[in-house]
């Protein structure tokens, strides 16, 4: 167990439809990042989060926005969606700004139909 | 920016057996780390390691840095070891990871 904790496990939903994926980080760790793997794109860093400020995107999509909240834990949301944004988004965290040492949270599958 | 592979795509063994996977990567780092994502999809960290060397029980891991490569070793492998292992690197100037593509190993009985 890593101290990461993701919610819900999987999601299930309908193209056009609007998630939120939720994550809390370890106990003092202040910084947050969001994750995607997919069969086709691997494991991408889509944004990260250090103290509720946000600090780098990577390759997130318009449709996709993220926060980090006063008390550190974080939301993904995913609107708009598509038969492809179908992924594994992971939750890491880390002490500070620059790592050093990222931990995964278990991940929320999300299936779009 | 940074590229990193991973070598080989696929291994096959007998349990018991011992395994080398490689990663290189294209420029300077700050930080590498070494996962194994199990059949449940969990990642699980394995080694932060730079630099130098480690090694935690039946696994250990080298990372060359003036040479950009890493390099963890399995020995006595489980059939608990299968699974898909990733090596991922931050470089200068970034803060987040970027993933080689994997190896999946998959250890028979």
């Amino acid at each position: 167990d890593s101290g990461v904790t993701q919610t819900p496990k999987h999601l299930i939903t309908a193209t056009g439809q609007r998630v939120t994926l939720r994550c809390s980080p370890r106990s003092g760790d202040l910084s947050v990042y969001w994750y995607q793997q997919s069969l086709d794109q691997g494991l991408q860093f889509l944004i990260h989060y250090y103290n509720g400020e946000e600090r780098a995107k990577g390759n997130i999509l318009e449709r996709f926005s993220a926060q980090q909240f006063p008390d550190l834990h974080s939301e993904l949301n995913l609107s708009s969606l598509e038969l492809g944004d179908s992924a594994l988004y992971f939750c890491a965290s880390s002490v500070g700004l620059a790592g050093p040492e990222q931990f995964f949270g278990p991940g929320t599958r999300l299936t779009v139909l | 920016g940074i590229q990193v592979e991973q070598s080989p795509p696929d291994l096959i063994l007998q349990e018991g057996a011992n395994s080398t996977l490689r990663c290189n990567f294209s420029d300077s780092v700050n930080n590498l780390q070494w996962f194994h994502q199990n059949p449940w999809g969990q990642l699980i960290n394995l080694f932060y390691i730079p630099s130098g060397t480690k090694q935690n029980g039946r696994l250990s891991a080298t990372t060359v840095a003036t040479e950009r490569y890493s390099l963890l070793y399995i020995s006595s492998s489980q059939t608990t070891d299968s699974g898909v292992y990733f090596c991922a690197v931050v470089d200068t100037g970034r803060r987040a990871l970027t993933f080689g593509s994997g190896t999946r190993l998959q250890v028979q009985p």
